[in-house]
């Protein structure tokens, strides 16, 4: 089956330090890789793609891909009270559709 | 607002009862999705449509669980009998299509929370 894993948390970070989220997939073959954020009682909103290996970064957030070890992550700089919200990491694992983690809760402390 | 709009926002209904979900996506997104988020869990699949073409439904899906998207713009969501287990968030996004060998992002809606009593 095909799986998407994400460490449930919760990550406590203070505010203005660097938040590290994770993401291991299990399809080798998977193209396109996402980070969602969702607030508590919200739908999730897209933040972040990324297609190839390497680093991709927009404003305080950047995400890296390696898939020869088929992992992701989305590091947050400078992170604020307001990035407290569950991180979703979504993965196109066929043609049609996103796989979805169960997410990190991401705590940051004033 | 062009955003995916979903409605009911809420819906209690007593076990045993059908319930029908309206989403109207982003006008020009072709791709359209529904999802079920339970707490503490990730958004799961249940079936996507391309236009009016239902093309993938999830093997969990129950058949008490149907879908439509009749003109390629809105789409319905019916659960009949529901249960207890039905109970969650149903989330219903839109995505332009394939390009380039990568695929779009989706946009959610504010999705409908159901509860079954």
């Amino acid at each position: 089956q095909k799986e998407v894993e994400q460490n449930s948390g919760p990550l406590s970070v203070p505010e203005g330090a660097i938040a590290s989220l994770n993401c291991t997939y299990s399809d080798r073959g998977s193209q396109s890789f996402f980070w969602y954020r969702q607030y508590s009682g919200k739908s999730p909103e897209l933040i972040m793609s990324i297609y190839s290996n390497g680093d991709k970064e927009d404003g305080r957030f950047t995400a890296q891909l390696n898939k020869a070890s088929q992992y992701v992550s989305l590091l947050i700089r400078d992170s604020q009270p307001s990035d407290s919200a569950t991180y979703l990491c979504a993965v196109n694992m066929g043609y049609s559709t996103l796989t979805f983690g169960k997410g990190t809760m991401l705590l940051v402390s004033p | 607002d062009t955003g995916v709009s979903q409605d009911p926002r809420h819906k209690i209904t007593k076990r045993g009862q059908n319930v029908t979900f309206r989403c109207d996506p982003i006008s020009e997104h072709n791709r359209l999705y529904w999802y079920r988020q339970t707490l503490g869990q990730g958004p799961e699949f249940l079936t996507y449509f391309q236009n009016e073409a239902q093309l993938e439904k999830s093997r969990l899906l129950s058949d008490r669980f149907s879908a439509e998207r009749p003109k390629g713009s809105f789409s319905t969501l019916e659960i009949q009998r529901t249960e207890q287990g039905d109970s969650a968030m149903y989330l219903c996004a839109s995505s332009l299509g394939w390009e380039q060998g990568a695929n779009y992002g989706y946009t959610f809606g504010s999705g409908t929370r159901l509860t079954v009593v």
